[in-house]
């Protein structure tokens, strides 16, 4: 089982519509939970991180995380086509500082 | 307020040769994490040093990868005989006490 799953394929939205991505994770001990964005050729760029079960939200983005079931997941609201990118799901397990990541969830805005 | 700077940002070798890639951390960091992504990969972790020590190399190659933090200059990733198959982005990341992690531009490593 991997550590952080990303399921999805490349999601295709309309200007102006929510996105929603998911990302499931393996281990319980996870503690830090975060979203990083990554242009092609460019560097993962941190747009959210989230500690507490249920939701934070910030401008247009909103992570929710859910422990138990293990599960945390971004919305992008009102999707601009500078949203399109890919978006890695990464993990912090509690004593460990390193991060875990999906292998990632392409999105692309249509105008 | 300098980011996370890495260099070179392209670098180009021929199998065999060794490659050097340097990573000064942001301002206040001392935490430096060292990530690589093959291509239609994601990113997996290589190794997390703090100045003057190794803290977690789990994700290091056994063979030909180094990797230091001395007390004055860069962090420095080392391969040495580079092989095709260490073609990819290397990046760096820091932080401040070992939590968000805030990642420099890359190297792209292109081993002829």
């Amino acid at each position: 089982q991997k550590e952080v799953e990303q399921n999805s394929g490349p999601l295709s939205v309309p200007e102006g519509a929510i996105a929603s991505l998911n990302c499931t994770y393996s281990d319980r001990g996870s503690q830090s939970f975060f979203w990083y964005r990554q242009y092609s050729g460019k560097s993962p760029e941190l747009i959210m991180f989230i500690y507490s079960n249920g939701d934070k939200e910030d401008g247009r983005f909103t992570a929710q995380l859910n422990k138990a079931s293990q599960y945390v997941s971004l919305l992008i609201r009102d999707s601009q086509p500078s949203d399109s990118a890919t978006y890695l799901c990464a993990v912090n397990t509690y004593g460990n500082n390193r991060l875990a990541f999906g292998k990632g969830n392409q999105v692309v805005v249509i105008p | 307020n300098a980011g996370v700077m890495q260099n070179p940002r392209h670098l180009v070798r021929r199998r065999g040769q060794e490659a050097r890639l340097r990573c000064s951390p942001m301002k206040g960091h001392s935490h430096v994490y060292w990530y690589r992504q093959l291509p239609e990969e994601g990113l997996k972790f290589m190794v997390y040093l703090q100045k003057e020590n190794i803290i977690d190399e789990s994700g290091m190659p056994k063979e030909r990868f180094s990797a230091e933090f001395p007390k004055e200059g860069p962090s420095i990733l080392r391969i040495q005989q580079v092989v095709r198959g260490d073609s990819a982005a290397y990046f760096c990341a820091s932080s401040r006490a070992g939590d968000i992690q805030y990642f420099g531009a890359g190297t792209r490593l292109s081993v002829l």
